[in-house]
């Protein structure tokens, strides 16, 4: 089975600064897709941002960016300009292009403070 | 966008009782449904994945018998928790995914709060 770390269980960012929140995993697909999501306290998961495998460019949505560097199989979030709103635990989950199986590292809470 | 609803969003029930949870797509066809559970401060495990018609294939370690599952249509998965016990208490949330669009992408509902007293 793939195995998915994220390193930090706790983390804590100033409002209105940059925060990045690591991810590496060691799949053998070939062809995969990296998704993050949030899950607030109501527990809903939110999608936040898609990088495919084989895409060139790094994936950027709005405040969030994806860190992809595929030779360490590592794809980082970048929130900038932090938001109270932000506070809430953060999922990586690398999943192959073909069989949809989503599975997900332990998750990152993140804490943003006045 | 792609809407998937979960009901009930809570339920407690006496231990030995069968609890359903039903998952919904509610404006798409959903090929492949999936059911996590998630314990406090925990992440998100996959219970089993199941597609309209067939049995679900369930990941290693999950009863069963004990979590029925049923994809009935392409727009309705049920999750049936039997006889219930305290530590099956958890919060399940199904997710849904389609043939179209981009590949691994899967909505998710809204979960549902188990309490077994």
């Amino acid at each position: 089975a793939q195995k998915i770390t994220q390193t930090q269980p706790g983390m804590f960012v100033q409002e209105k600064e940059a925060v990045t929140l690591d991810c590496t995993y060691d799949t053998s697909d070939p062809s995969y897709g990296l998704f993050w999501y949030k899950q607030p306290s109501s527990g809903e998961m939110i999608f936040l941002i898609y990088q495919g495998s084989y895409d060139q460019q790094n994936a950027t949505e709005g405040r969030y960016s994806l860190n992809f560097q595929k030779a360490r199989k590592s794809a980082n979030l970048v929130i900038s300009a932090s938001q109270l709103g932000d506070s809430a635990m953060y999922f990586c989950a690398p999943t192959p292009s073909n069989n949809n199986d989503m599975r997900f590292g332990a998750g990152t809470r993140l804490t943003v403070k006045p | 966008g792609a809407v998937v609803s979960q009901h009930p969003s809570r339920v407690i029930c006496k231990s030995g009782t069968s609890v359903k949870i039903e998952c919904r797509s509610l404006d798409f066809q959903a090929t492949t449904m999936f059911w996590y559970r998630q314990f406090p401060k925990q992440s998100l495990m996959l219970m089993a994945t199941s597609n309209e018609g067939s049995k679900a294939t369930y990941e290693q370690g999950v009863e069963k018998d004990k979590f029925l599952i049923n994809h009935a249509s392409l727009t309705l998965s049920t999750l049936t928790v039997t006889s219930a016990h305290p530590e099956d208490s958890s919060f399940y949330i199904c997710s849904a995914s389609i043939l179209q669009g981009r590949a691994g992408t899967q909505y998710f509902g809204p979960g549902t709060r188990l309490l077994v007293l």
